[in-house]
């Protein structure tokens, strides 16, 4: 079964902390996403990357970086986390050429707290 | 720009009740459509979806036609049950609007025994 991983389903990190979370999929997808989730907002684009070493920003990519250096993992990086990040961050990947037709595979997410 | 606007809920139902939840979109260019379902807790699972004008999207009882002359992509189910309590997304991609998929805000269903 394909699927894409998340490294922590719950997080707790303090203000001013640089945080890493980690996606890892197993399909061979070019095609990476990181959103967040947040309650009356809905899902908020912050990065893809659609190969590897490649990276866009989306529609949220304030406070953000990402990195990918090998084709099946995706980080996004938080350089000094706020309570204003404290979200569900949910990770997802899709094939390149007909993945719009495929949509995405979505990883379980990670709950983040900033305190 | 693309849009996805979906009913808003939550929508409560009592076991074997029907369901329908709206979805119209807009979109430049031809796009696909997708459901996605997210129960408490989890990330989103693709639920079904139609790349293209008059195709039906079906799994696990649920279907979705895509009506190009009404840009609608409804949700349905002729008989819920308790297990199907979840937060429902709708979502287009479109060719057109690059690598981004758009979703909508999202319905909250909930089933009573």
């Amino acid at each position: 079964d394909v699927k894409v991983t998340q490294s922590s389903r719950y997080l707790v990190k303090r203000t001013g902390e640089k945080v890493f979370l980690e996606c890892v999929q197993d399909m061979d997808h070019e095609n990476m996403f990181w959103y967040r989730q947040d309650p009356g907002l809905g899902l908020r684009l912050i990065y893809f990357s659609y190969d590897v070493k490649m990276k866009e920003k989306g529609d949220i990519p304030e406070g953000y970086s990402v990195s990918r250096e090998k084709k099946e993992r995706f980080s996004l990086i938080l350089e000094s986390a706020s309570t204003n990040q404290t979200s569900m961050y949910l990770c997802a990947s899709r094939p390149q050429g007909r993945g719009l037709d495929y949509g995405y595979t979505f990883g379980s997410g990670t709950r983040l707290t900033v305190v | 720009g693309d849009s996805v606007t979906q009913m808003e809920g939550p929508v409560t139902l009592s076991e074997e009740a029907c369901l329908t939840i709206n979805c119209t979109y807009t979109a430049t260019g031809y796009p696909s459509l997708f459901w996605y379902v997210q129960y408490p807790g989890e990330g989103l699972q693709l639920l079904l979806k139609a790349t293209k004008a008059d195709d039906k999207g079906s799994n696990k009882g649920f279907e979705a036609t895509y009506r190009k002359e009404t840009t609608s992509f409804h949700l349905e189910k002729g008989s819920v049950q308790v297990s199907d309590s979840a937060v429902y997304f709708c979502a287009l991609s479109d060719r057109a609007g690059g690598f981004k998929t758009i979703f909508g805000a999202g319905t909250r269903l909930f089933v009573k025994a």
